[in-house]
């Protein structure tokens, strides 16, 4: 089972910043915080990792707290292609399970 | 660039059937592989992984089998499908260090059991 806990569903308006939660609580101090998105039908898509700093591509940026407790996916200028499913997954090696993830629906 | 493949992108299957499903890395070496399966309604959940020839490792005990004859081939059977088995399976690859950094994941194939 996932060790995640995401909301279901979230709005974001077009041009807005989307801030997707997420809460690891159990994680373990080698385990690393990955995000994927997935666009209906495809494969996922790698967006971002990080383990204890902050971290920030083309993408995205992530945010962690400092007790690694729960981070924030920030789509600064979220666009309608930027609606999918995201998921926030915590572990190490080579057993990722996703979760259900949260269904990120951008608005004109 | 590497690329991963995968096919069939569909397939319909009557119950009791056997299944092969095929996945091909290409421009990378010693890959990692991995099977998903996401049911409707449902996460991926990781099924198989192999970190070489021959090497298999198996997450969830079920009705499906996997090997990897080459080192960039990675294949999904089931000698009889069940109902259970529809979803829709996609492979992916990681670097030979381990899962910490990106999966490259595949189109995906959809399968229905009937």
């Amino acid at each position: 089972d996932a060790k995640t806990t995401q909301p279901t569903s979230m709005d974001c308006a077009e041009g807005r910043a989307a801030n997707l939660p997420c809460n690891h609580s159990t994680i373990s101090g080698n385990e690393y915080v990955y995000w994927y998105r997935q666009i209906h039908s495809q494969g996922p898509q790698y967006i971002i990792h990080g383990l204890k700093n902050n971290e920030t591509n083309e993408m995205a940026s992530l945010i962690i707290t400092e007790d690694r407790k729960s981070s924030t996916l920030i789509l600064p200028h979220a666009t309608l292609r930027d609606t999918a499913v995201y998921y926030c997954i915590s572990g190490s090696g080579y057993a990722l399970n996703f979760g259900k993830g949260t269904s990120l629906l951008v608005t004109p | 660039s590497q690329t991963i493949h995968q096919w069939p992108a569909t397939l319909v299957q009557p119950v009791g059937s056997p299944l092969s499903l095929e996945c091909t890395v290409e421009g990378t070496s010693n890959p990692n592989l991995y099977w998903y399966r996401q049911a409707a309604g449902r996460g991926l959940q990781l099924l198989f992984y192999s970190v070489g020839i021959g090497q298999i490792s198996s997450e969830v005990p079920q009705n499906l089998s996997a090997s990897r004859p080459q080192d960039r081939q990675f294949i999904l059977s089931s000698k009889k499908l069940l109902l259970s088995d529809s979803g829709f399976y996609l492979c992916a690859w990681s670097g030979a260090s381990g899962v910490t950094g990106e999966l490259f994941f595949g189109e995906g194939s959809r399968l229905t059991v009937l």
